[in-house]
């Protein structure tokens, strides 16, 4: 029971490329959140699924975009990257959207833009 | 609009002494849940507890309590008998129904240094 796993674990790009992150959760969960943890800070969210087939925008979401596969999958596009995407972003999961739902978090990837 | 208040940048608690880790919180919405997570140096989240805004006795878990005060807003995170492990970066996280996103908002963290 691999719980929410993300690929890849580091990654450096340089302004204006392109790239996506994946994530993937074996819990059955319905809801899925991506979220970006800059230094010093907690977690803010950028888009979220409340369930497959559903997407929406949160907190800071410009300059991505996400794509709900199926249910076990919740990706995270940054069409053109810029510094200040520089960041560690999480993939969350939880059973849904009740407040007594915790999230399940993935290992991160730790993003580097030049 | 939602907030999460953490005034400790950074604690710490000598091997085996009980620590509290304070947390405050402001919100409108009548039914909503408190957590906390533990982000060791390597990173990851770790969820450790729990607490729902209707829930009248004090969520534990291990050596994790929640002290909860409705009125005074506040869910203080007591961790007993410290251990180096708990070394660690603490968040104070919530989750309100008015949000239809049902997202976390987090608190800016507490470094705790455990000390032998």
């Amino acid at each position: 029971n691999a719980g929410v796993t993300q690929t890849p674990k580091f990654q450096v790009l340089k302004t204006g490329q392109s790239m996506t992150l994946q994530c993937a959760q074996d819990m059955n969960h319905n809801s899925m959140y991506w979220y970006r943890q800059d230094p010093g800070m907690g977690l803010r969210l950028i888009y979220y699924s409340a369930s497959e087939g559903t997407t929406d925008k949160g907190e800071v979401p410009n300059g991505y975009n996400v794509s709900r596969l199926n249910k076990r999958e919740f990706s995270l596009r940054l069409e053109s990257a810029a510094p200040s995407q520089t960041s560690v972003y999480f993939c969350a999961s939880s059973r849904g959207q009740g407040t007594y739902n915790e999230q399940f978090f993935g290992p991160g990837t730790r993003l580097t833009v030049l | 609009a939602q907030k999460i208040t953490q005034t400790q940048p950074g604690m710490f608690v000598q091997e085996k002494e009980a620590v509290t880790l304070d947390c405050t919180y402001d919100t409108s919405d009548q039914s909503y849940g408190l957590f906390w997570y533990k982000q060791p140096s390597s990173g990851e989240m770790i969820f450790l507890i729990y607490q729902g805004s209707y829930d009248e006795q004090n969520a534990t878990e291990g050596r994790y309590s929640l002290n909860f005060q409705k009125a005074r807003k506040s869910a203080n995170l007591v961790i007993s008998a410290s251990q180096l492990g708990d070394s660690a970066m603490y968040f104070c996280a919530m989750r309100g129904e008015a949000d239809s996103s049902y997202k976390l908002i987090f608190g800016s963290g507490t470094r705790l240094l455990v000390r032998p």
